[in-house]
């Protein structure tokens, strides 16, 4: 268990809908990072926090927005979907977001798009 | 822009073997981070090791070494004595020391590990 926590496990939904991921990062930690895991494109990073500001921007797409909270929780949410979302959605945090840091993973989020 | 190549999709050992998989990577960055991380059947994404680029000694944990070669952007995982519980994804990954803390990682290779 790596202490990052990530809501809901599974998630199935239609085309077109909205959905909301959320993560908890380990005790401590101040960055978040979100990944995305599809058969077509393997694991990319999306974007970066660090207490609370956004720090990094990968291959995210611009129907898809996250933010992180004054508790340092994140969330991912993802709108108009698109039957190419469907992916793990993983979420990392390391302590201060730098080099040094190592990134532990969340669970993931398992979303299918109908 | 870094890249990461794994040419290795695929590998399977008998239990208690040793095995051997490669990672390139392509950077121009002179400080930068390597790492294995190791996917399950569960899915969970396990950190197995992780490389400073600017130490020369090879990290080890455990039954699991590198072999970083610098210059060739060469960056193997050995795996000893393998077990069952081995079984699974692993990828390799890139990050810089400096700009945006993202982990790059190459497409993976599948290790099953044979009674």
């Amino acid at each position: 268990d790596s202490g990052v926590t990530q809501t809901p496990k599974h998630l199935i939904t239609a085309t077109g809908q909205r959905v909301t991921l959320r993560c908890s990062p380990r005790s401590g930690d101040l960055s978040v990072y979100w990944y995305q895991q599809s058969l077509d494109q393997g694991l990319q990073f999306l974007i970066q926090y660090y207490n609370g500001e956004e720090r990094a921007k990968g291959n995210i797409l611009e129907r898809f927005s996250a933010q992180q909270f004054p508790d340092l929780h994140s969330e991912l949410n993802l709108s108009s979907l698109e039957l190419g979302d469907s992916a793990l959605y993983f979420c990392a945090s390391s302590v201060e977001g730098r080099g040094t840091d190592t990134q532990y993973f969340g669970p993931g989020t398992r979303l299918t798009v109908l | 822009a870094q890249t990461v190549t794994q040419s290795q999709p695929e590998m399977s050992v008998q239990e208690a073997e040793t095995v051997t998989l490669s990672c390139t990577y392509d950077t121009s960055e002179n400080n930068y981070y390597l790492f294995w991380y190791k996917q399950p059947p569960s899915r969970q994404m396990i950190l197995v090791i992780r490389q400073e680029a600017y130490k020369q000694q090879n990290a080890t944990e455990n039954r699991f070494s590198v072999n970083f070669q610098k210059a060739a952007k060469s960056f193997s995982l050995k795996i000893s004595d393998s077990q069952l519980g081995d079984t699974a994804m692993y990828f390799c990954a890139f990050m810089k020391q400096w700009g945006a803390q993202k982990l790059v990682f190459g497409q993976g290779t599948r290790l099953t590990i044979n009674p």
